[in-house]
């Protein structure tokens, strides 16, 4: 079973709107984070946010916040006031209990468009 | 101050080929990773080191990829009978120490070409 699924491909919303992208993720661990990257076209990967799973409230960077609803295994991460320079693919990824790697879905390509 | 490295950027090479890539975590950096990036697919894991050893290497595809650290930095993914399935990119994070895993810094990547 995939550990974390993202369900849009591709989404386009006009600048300036609120986005939400969507991510549900699979664990029976307790202990585990969130985490949203964003990677440019130029490649690199950045990371925007983190949730941990007993964090109480939930995470927000700036214009992004991390919709943490835990009992439906969901992290969304909504963007407020979207910019052309959100243009991107998104990650969302989990660290499960004591691992150290991250496992990553499969992105969401996000065009704002002008 | 610096950021993660990767040297190449690109690398183009032929099936069957050994190939080096090398990365340069950011200083002070004891735990590192690295990931696989194929077309259109998430990041996928491969290596973990935390100082000189490798401490999860549960993600190495099989036995033609090795990888190592031997001073505790600069770290090298060396790939064997490279084999055209290999093509992808090849990124790399650094992290304070297996504890900042919320604060993994990823380097440019080095775009792998197995012709």
């Amino acid at each position: 079973a995939q550990k974390i699924t993202q369900t849009q491909p591709g989404m386009f919303v006009q600048e300036k709107e609120a986005v939400t992208l969507d991510c549900t993720y699979d664990t029976s661990d307790p202990s585990y984070g969130l985490f949203w990257y964003k990677q440019p076209s130029s490649g690199e990967m950045i990371f925007l946010i983190y949730q941990g799973s007993y964090d109480q409230q939930n995470a927000t960077e700036g214009r992004y916040s991390l919709n943490f609803q835990k009992a439906r295994k969901s992290a969304n991460l909504v963007i407020s006031a979207s910019q052309l320079g959100d243009s991107a693919m998104y990650f969302c990824a989990m660290r499960e209990g004591g691992d150290d790697k991250i496992i990553f879905g499969k992105g969401t390509r996000l065009h704002i468009l002008p | 101050g610096a950021g993660v490295s990767q040297t190449p950027s690109n690398k183009v090479t032929e099936k069957g080929k050994y190939v080096e890539l090398r990365c340069d975590p950011i200083s002070g950096h004891t735990a590192l990773y690295w990931y696989r990036q194929s077309l259109g697919q998430g990041p996928e894991f491969l290596i973990y080191f935390q100082g000189t050893g490798a401490a999860d290497d549960s993600g190495l595809p099989n036995d033609r990829f090795f990888a190592v650290r031997p001073e505790g930095s600069v770290s090298t993914l060396k790939i064997q009978r490279t084999e055209r399935g290999d093509s992808a990119v090849y990124l790399c994070a650094s992290s304070l120490n297996r504890y900042s895993y919320n604060e993994q810094f990823f380097g440019p990547g080095t775009r792998l070409t197995v012709l």
